[in-house]
């Protein structure tokens, strides 16, 4: 079965300051792999997704995050923190082995964007 | 405007009863979830359906029911059988059961059992 570590539980980071929120899966066989963010006492938000193709896929607001099979990994990336980035952050991965969408969650990565 | 409604956003009862969370959806999507959230643990499935009338129990059923009687409509009822009741509860949805379609989620119940 799937499993999905996240390295750090929080992130504290200076505002401006870059940022990287680490993520890896336990699967080598093709995976679909999601970063959701979660606002305090909000659900949670699709943030971006890699299907397949270039594995470098971005967010709208800066976010983006490197799919590397050898390393089993979808670190998330920013270059530019702001406050309002201020969230937790959960990286997911897609299990194929039970016949429907099943996700698999990592156990979240707090960031704190300080100014 | 579409997306999905879960209410109340809190909800208290004492221990021993019964309690339904409500979860609608507007997006027409197929498949909706429910998962249990609880600091430092992530995202637990609890139960799924991908059509009317049909569902599956996740990873932590134990102690949950619940209903598809509608397409847009996923109630969850969290039963006395349930031995930690308190968490946040998110129910999600999605276009079809297919992999690569993403889930899409609700605002969220936090219910507190005491």
């Amino acid at each position: 079965a799937q499993s999905v570590t996240q390295l750090d539980s929080q992130v504290p980071v200076f505002e401006e300051a870059p940022v990287e929120l680490r993520c890896n899966y336990s699967s080598s066989v093709s995976v679909y792999l999601f970063w959701y963010v979660q606002y305090p006492n909000q659900g949670l938000q699709l943030l971006l997704k890699y299907l397949s193709g270039s594995t470098l896929v971005e967010s709208i607001n800066g976010f983006e995050a490197e799919f590397n099979k050898s390393q089993t990994s979808f670190h998330l990336r920013k270059p530019s923190v702001h406050i309002s980035d201020t969230a937790e952050y959960f990286c997911a991965v897609s299990d194929l082995s039970g016949g429907y969408n099943k996700l698999i969650f990592g156990a979240g990565t707090r960031l704190a964007v300080h100014p | 405007d579409g997306g999905i409604t879960q209410s109340p956003k809190y909800l208290f009862r004492k221990e021993g009863q019964n309690v339904t969370l409500s979860c609608e959806q507007n997006l027409n999507h197929d498949a909706m979830y429910w998962y249990r959230q609880d600091p430092g643990q992530g995202l637990r499935l609890i139960y799924y359906s991908q059509i009317v009338n049909d569902f599956q129990k996740g990873d932590i059923a134990e102690g949950y029911s619940v209903s598809r009687e509608k397409k847009e409509s996923f109630p969850l009822t969290v039963t006395s059988a349930q031995k930690n009741p308190t968490a946040f509860y998110l129910c999600a949805s999605s276009i079809r059961d297919t992999y690569s379609y993403e889930q899409y989620f609700g605002p969220g119940t936090r219910l507190t059992v005491t």
